[in-house]
């Protein structure tokens, strides 16, 4: 299994919190993405990372920013929580970009009060 | 614009079965990939095919098969003899070879297999 860790694996927040989640991998993987998982809409893609400090917006960006210091971490900010952000958030992170396969994370469940 | 449908939300089936997924797919790219991943109940996702778009023939392993026809646009999965451990949400992917970025899934399809 790809080493990828995802904190906190659950989290409860209220509405207008700022709220970080962590992507740690050990697999030192170029590329790391973050998607959120809705019902009815399968995974979409939010911010993705190609570099350290490299980072670009996805199909759902809005109220969301990204970090990267390290290969390693990859950070998903909501800088002010609404309820819509309640969600499933996958992290994903793929060698090379020719092939496009991914390995993903387990999972955090975010819920916005 | 690049899209994947999964028209089927939901599909249940009894252990033994065989049992089709539908994935159909639009995209003006003449160079893409396609996927199939599968979300079993405790949440992972786990990666089963890479299909790219030069490559049309079938794919078996085990009891899984796929049949990809870019006539139709679609990547079909078939689930040979269903088993309980086959109950779980696939999803069908579609990316862009040289725009990485541009992973689209589908809505998913969730199986449920009964004994």
């Amino acid at each position: 299994d790809a080493g990828i860790t995802q904190s906190p694996r659950h989290k409860v927040t209220e509405t207008g919190t700022p709220v970080t989640l962590r992507c740690h991998q050990t697999e030192n993987h170029r590329y790391m993405y973050w998607y959120r998982q809705d019902p009815g809409h399968g995974l979409r893609l939010i911010h993705y990372s190609y570099g350290v400090k490299d980072t670009d917006k996805g199909e759902v960006s809005d109220g969301y920013s990204v970090s990267r210091s390290k290969t390693e971490d990859f950070l998903l900010t909501l800088e002010s929580a609404t309820s819509s952000q309640t969600s499933v958030y996958f992290c994903a992170i793929s060698e090379r970009t020719n092939t496009g396969e991914l390995f993903f994370g387990e999972g955090s469940r975010l819920t916005v009060l | 614009a690049q899209k994947v449908t999964q028209a089927q939300t939901e599909i249940s089936v009894v252990e033994k079965e065989d049992v089709t997924l539908d994935c159909v797919y639009e995209t003006r790219d003449t160079t893409y990939y396609l996927f199939w991943y599968k979300q079993p109940p405790s949440g992972e996702l786990v990666f089963l095919i890479r299909r790219n778009s030069f490559d049309e023939q079938n794919e078996i392993s085990g009891r899984y098969s796929w049949n990809f026809q870019k006539s139709t646009s679609s990547f079909n999965f078939t689930i040979t003899a269903s088993q309980v451990v086959d109950s779980a949400v696939y999803f069908c992917a579609l990316s862009d070879k040289y725009n990485f970025n541009k992973f689209y899934f589908g809505s998913g399809t969730k199986l449920n297999v009964k004994p």
